[in-house]
């Protein structure tokens, strides 16, 4: 079975703290996405990554950014926690080619204070 | 950028038929996904269509015409258990491949 682990369920941080949501994929695919859900606006893109070292912008990378240093690792980091960031948060892993599915992990749900 | 429009809501009785659209917009369009989400749980994959055309699994099929930018997930017989959010995705091509999502439609199914 394909996992992607995520490490923390919930999570409670303080405004202006530096805040890390780790992921780990064990299936050596090459993509992998963050995403924050909220309601009635879906999945939004915040960064992805096809490669070690090599990340891309989705559409809301500001106040976010990540750090892929193994293949099987997308961490997302929160620069300075503000309250406008309390969300789920969902990692997911892909294989390259086109017509393959998206795995995703069970998500973390931030909350700032 | 890439933009999806779905209808935020549908509801419908058991054994029925329903079909939920999405239209998008984007460049560099690869194919259309569509997802299942039920409350507290991760996403799941349901079917891509990368060509025009019908794609059929089971109780579910997905359709897409590229020259509409547009597709549909139909949902057939429909049962309790498929009360959820359903998500379309586009994949872009290139070297940035992206995957991204619609707001979701959420689905109720009644008795």
């Amino acid at each position: 079975d394909v996992k992607v682990t995520q490490s923390s369920r919930y999570l409670v941080k303080r405004t202006g703290e530096k805040v890390f949501l780790e992921c780990v994929q064990d299936m050596d695919h090459e993509n992998m996405f963050w995403y924050r859900q909220d309601p009635g606006l879906g999945l939004r893109l915040i960064y992805f990554s096809y490669d070690v070292k090599m990340k891309e912008k989705g559409d809301i990378p500001e106040g976010y950014s990540v750090s892929r240093e193994k293949k099987e690792r997308f961490s997302l980091i929160l620069e300075s926690a503000s309250t406008n960031q309390t969300s789920m948060y969902l990692c997911a892993s892909s294989l390259l080619q086109m017509n393959t599915e998206a795995f995703f992990g069970q998500g973390t749900r931030l909350t700032v204070v | 950028g890439q933009s999806l429009e779905q209808p935020s809501e549908v509801t419908a009785v058991e054994g029925a038929i329903v079909q939920i659209n999405c239209t998008y917009q984007t460049s560099g369009f690869y194919g259309l996904s569509w997802y299942q989400q039920h409350d507290g749980g991760a996403p799941t994959f349901l079917s891509y269509n990368a060509l025009d055309g019908l794609e059929e699994t089971g109780r579910f099929s997905s359709f897409l015409s590229r020259s509409d930018s547009y597709g549909y997930l139909l949902l057939q017989e429909l049962q309790m258990k498929d009360s959820a959010s359903y998500f379309c995705a586009v994949k872009t091509s290139g070297s940035a491949r992206q995957l991204t999502f619609g707001s979701g439609t959420q689905l109720t199914v009644l008795p």
